[in-house]
């Protein structure tokens, strides 16, 4: 069974560009968490789709927006980039939303601005 | 803000010895998971405990949990070099309403040297 697939890897945006992520969860699995992981703020929430609705939002700027098509695959994007929007985006799928699912993480997607 | 927090954030065992680390959160909590993290890749899923088990098992991993105290542990017996990460702590919580998120602590960097 494939896992979590993210795309692109690496990727490097200038200062004011936007940023398109993509993330495939696994088979099977309605819900899609996206992470944002950086050496200073460590491992932060950024939202989770579940049945194409966003279900929780942490707490980032509207610049960071995301959405989840019928076959439950999720995008993510981010506008005007900031220096500071450098960082490793995670995403993460479970079967379903609500506590106590297992929650499987893809291999990220690292992201520069310069 | 980080729920879990865990301690020491390094550590650097010997091949063959048991390494042991801690996590401490401020809020209730419905389950606790501990995953793995190898160097600029995704998270590995190890263990899901529930707020209502004290104790659990997987391989030469042992969790425990103790909500009196909000803290966990995660014992890894007979290290090997294989085992160098980062582990990480992730409660959840709720947000509002019905809605929660998975919060994570800053890690333990766990060095095994052969």
């Amino acid at each position: 069974k494939a896992g979590v697939t993210q795309t692109p890897r690496y990727l490097i945006k200038t200062r004011g560009q936007q940023v398109t992520l993509s993330c495939s969860p696994i088979s099977g699995h309605r819900s899609v968490s996206w992470y944002q992981q950086t050496p200073g703020q460590g491992l932060q929430f950024l939202f989770e789709y579940f049945s194409e609705t966003q279900r929780n939002k942490g707490n980032f700027p509207g610049r960071f927006s995301g959405r989840q098509f019928s076959n439950s695959r999720s995008e993510m994007n981010v506008s005007t980039l900031e220096l500071g929007d450098s960082a490793l985006y995670l995403c993460a799928s479970s079967l379903v939303s609500g506590f106590g699912n297992t929650i499987y993480f893809g291999e990220g997607s690292w992201l520069t601005v310069v | 803000s980080q729920q879990g927090e865990e301690d020491p954030q390094a550590l650097s065992i010997q091949e063959g010895e048991n390494a042991t680390m801690n996590c401490s959160y401020k809020t209730s909590i419905n389950n606790l998971q501990w995953y793995r993290q190898n160097s600029g890749r995704g998270l590995v899923h190890l263990i899901l405990i529930r707020s209502n088990e004290r104790e659990k098992h997987s391989g030469r991993l042992r969790v425990t949990l103790d909500t009196s105290k909000k803290s966990s542990s995660l014992l890894i017996t007979a290290s090997r070099a294989a085992d160098t990460a980062s582990y990480f702590c992730a409660t959840d919580a709720w947000i509002t309403g019905s809605n929660y998120k998975l919060t994570f602590g800053k890690g333990t960097l766990l060095t095994v040297n052969p």
